[in-house]
């Protein structure tokens, strides 16, 4: 079995600045790992995905986040975040290869974009 | 192209009554996923469909049971609806046939239902 655990539950933040979003995995086998995002009254968006390969993975709207397999670490970094970034972020994993069936989310994490 | 459509919005029902919850997946997809996101207990997987069959549950009671129509689009019902079973229902569909992530097949989600048992 999997769980994720995001650290913070609301990260507040001034525009323009820098934001890291963390997550952390625990899981016996490897994972495929996901950030979503949620806008308000509406579904899950998804920003960006690790299968395999490089560890820095880019995704839509300019977030990133880079996977780290000694830290089972999976955390989402914008450099730069716009009023229009306030949104709940999850992170979520999924041992390969059973897939989306077998999606386990963190609690999310709110992120606050304040001028 | 359409995304994941969900009907109703909204849906407010007493409790001990049934609900049910529909889902149309993208043109071409066809596994549909359901999740609940309640309060508090953050995202958790229901069911999966795929062509019609149910491929996988989630750790919920008999009462929430579900089906695949030919078209692919889903069914969620909820019997002897509870007051803790208040939450957003999210449906998501995928190319992926068994449910197999791979590059480039992603699970795209709709914008839900919110179910409040009164």
């Amino acid at each position: 079995a999997q769980s994720v655990t995001q650290l913070d539950s609301q990260v507040p933040v001034f525009e323009e600045a820098p934001v890291e979003l963390r997550c952390n995995y625990s899981s016996s086998v490897s994972v495929y790992l996901f950030w979503y995002v949620q806008y308000p009254n509406q579904g899950l968006q998804l920003l960006l995905k690790y299968l395999s390969g490089s560890t820095l993975v880019k995704g839509i709207n300019g977030f990133e986040a880079e996977f780290n397999k000694s830290q089972t670490s999976f955390h989402l970094r914008k450099p730069s975040v716009h009023i229009s970034d306030t949104a709940e972020y999850f992170c979520a994993v999924s041992p390969p290869p059973s897939g989306y069936s077998t999606l386990t989310f963190g609690k999310g994490t709110m992120l606050l974009v304040s001028p | 192209e359409a995304g994941v459509t969900q009907s109703p919005t909204h849906l407010i029902k007493t409790r001990g009554q049934q609900a049910t919850l529909r889902c149309s997946p993208i043109s071409g997809h066809t596994s549909v996923y359901w999740y609940q996101q309640a309060l508090g207990l953050g995202l958790q997987f229901l069911l999966w469909y795929d062509e019609g069959e149910e491929r996988n549950r989630g750790n919920f009671p008999p009462r929430f049971s579900g089906r695949q129509f030919p078209n692919y689009s889903s069914e969620l019902n909820v019997n002897a609806l509870e007051l803790e079973d208040s939450a957003l229902y999210l449906c998501a569909s995928s190319l992926a046939g068994f449910g197999h992530i791979r590059i480039g097949t992603e699970a795209f989600f709709g914008q839900g239902t919110r179910l409040t048992v009164v």
